[in-house]
């Protein structure tokens, strides 16, 4: 069975500075799904970014970024120039790119918190 | 991006009655809907996979016939917190799976819905 580790159960940033959020995970399969989800204080969960495990490029969504490497099975999310509305709490997803891959397997969460 | 709905947002109940909870899918049609539970501070739990039309797909240690679950149309699944107790009080999620383009699926989620069992 797949796992996801978040080895980060909390992270701290200044406003306007780049943090990084780091994602583990292991699997035996080669097509598979990484997803970041940001979950606000209002607890609805939002889609930050994903990535296609086939795709060698890195994805990037405006002041998100990963660094996704295959054979370490490393998945981290980069926020640069952090906003305060970026506090939340984040966690890192698998999913599998088989037909019967309905499931996400989510990470503990690592709450972030920007300073003002 | 697509939008899913829950109602009610918050509910408190008393120990020993059921309890519905519904989740939508505003605009789009969903075959397949996701229920989880979530503790505060910490991960989703998924608890059962709902498909229209059949039933409910239960992880493992979720109890089903305390958690009934019914997707009876393409764009509504909901749960039913039987019998609850206080130990039932928790954040329900649930999400609902849009097909999307060229296979590019994805999963929206709900906003969740706040039960507390007294």
């Amino acid at each position: 069975a797949q796992t996801v580790t978040q080895s980060q159960p909390e992270m701290s940033v200044q406003e306007a500075e780049t943090v990084t959020l780091s994602c583990t995970y292991d699997t035996s399969e080669s097509d598979y799904y990484l997803f970041w989800y940001k979950q606000p204080p209002s607890r609805q969960m939002i889609l930050v970014i994903r990535q296609e495990a086939y795709k060698q490029q890195n994805a990037t969504e405006n002041r998100f970024s990963v660094n996704f490497q295959k054979a370490a099975k490393s998945f981290s999310l980069k926020i640069s120039d952090s906003q305060l509305g970026d506090a939340a709490m984040y966690f890192c997803a698998y999913r599998s790119a088989e037909e019967y891959g309905n499931k996400l397997v989510f990470g503990a969460g690592t709450i972030l918190r920007v300073k003002s | 991006g697509a939008v899913v709905s829950q109602h009610p947002s918050r509910v408190i109940c008393k120990s020993g009655t059921s309890v519905k909870i519904e989740c939508r899918s505003l605009d789009f049609q969903a075959t397949t809907m996701f229920w989880y539970r979530q503790f505060p501070k910490q991960s989703l739990m998924l608890m059962a996979t709902s498909n229209e039309g059949s039933k409910a797909t239960y992880e493992q240690g979720v109890e089903k016939d305390k958690f009934l679950i019914n997707h009876a149309s393409l764009t509504l699944s909901t749960l039913t917190v039987t019998s609850a107790h206080p130990e039932d009080s928790s954040f329900y999620i649930c999400s609902a799976r849009d097909e999307g383009l060229a296979g590019r699926w994805e999963q929206f989620f709900g906003p969740g819905t706040r039960l507390t069992v007294l």
